[in-house]
């Protein structure tokens, strides 16, 4: 019930296209719902985040479209860039709950963005 | 300002083998939250930590402990190691427990 599924593994987009990335989670308490980027050997680095009771959050080339109702919430990338190349992870949070703390990770999508 | 910082950047151990792993939160933050990331994997939530104790835990074994200092910084100790505790360990600060979690580079633990 905790679990957070993230697709596709990877990604291969050319310069200048879109990337999406999907996720879908169980738990209805969720009620925060981060992106995250990790290039090799850093930490994730927060992108976007965005609460359930807004269906869309953007910044910049970055947008979040969210899907209350079928449990799913994807990850936009306008116009990519090689820099953008990097393993990206969903997650989700109940923020108000006993497990408050945590953050639940879908298992993360490596993007390469070829020039 | 200064970020996460964790120590060391890389640990290697032996089986059966104690290891403590440290991390100093973000300035101004005073939780410490800790995750393990085996390779290929998204993070794992093991604790976190705040005014000193320990509030949430996830599905680690009692082998997975920790501490969190009056500086607010934190220490995470693992025992009897196993072959499968070999992974990158994160740690995230944050300004109380609710808050966005900012992370730290890890420390790459390996157990041979």
């Amino acid at each position: 019930q905790q679990q957070v599924k993230q697709s596709p593994q990877s990604l291969i987009v050319q310069k200048g296209g879109i990337s999406i990335i999907n996720c879908a989670y169980e738990n209805t308490a969720f009620d925060y719902f981060p992106w995250y980027q990790q290039f090799p050997g850093k930490g994730p680095a927060l992108l976007i985040a965005i609460r359930p009771d807004v269906s869309e959050k953007k910044e910049g080339r970055f947008t979040i479209s969210f899907n209350k109702s079928a449990k799913q919430f994807s990850l936009h990338i306008m116009d990519s860039q090689p820099g953008d190349s990097a393993t990206y992870f969903c997650a989700a949070k109940n923020a108000g709950g006993t497990s408050y703390g945590k953050l639940t990770f879908g298992q993360g999508t490596i993007l390469t963005v070829h020039p | 300002d200064a970020g996460v910082t964790q120590s060391p950047t890389h640990l290697i151990k032996t089986r059966g083998q104690q290891v403590t792993l440290r991390c100093s939160p973000k300035s101004g933050h005073d939780t410490v939250s800790w995750y393990q990331q085996a390779l290929g994997q998204g993070p794992q939530f093991i604790f976190q930590y705040y005014e000193e104790e320990e509030r949430q835990r996830g599905n680690f074994p009692d082998r997975f402990s920790g501490h969190q200092f009056p500086n607010y910084s934190s220490e995470l100790n693992v025992n009897a190691l196993l072959l499968g505790d070999s992974a990158l360990y994160l740690c995230a600060s944050s300004l109380g427990p609710h808050s966005e979690q900012f992370f730290g580079p890890g420390t790459r633990l390996t157990v041979l």
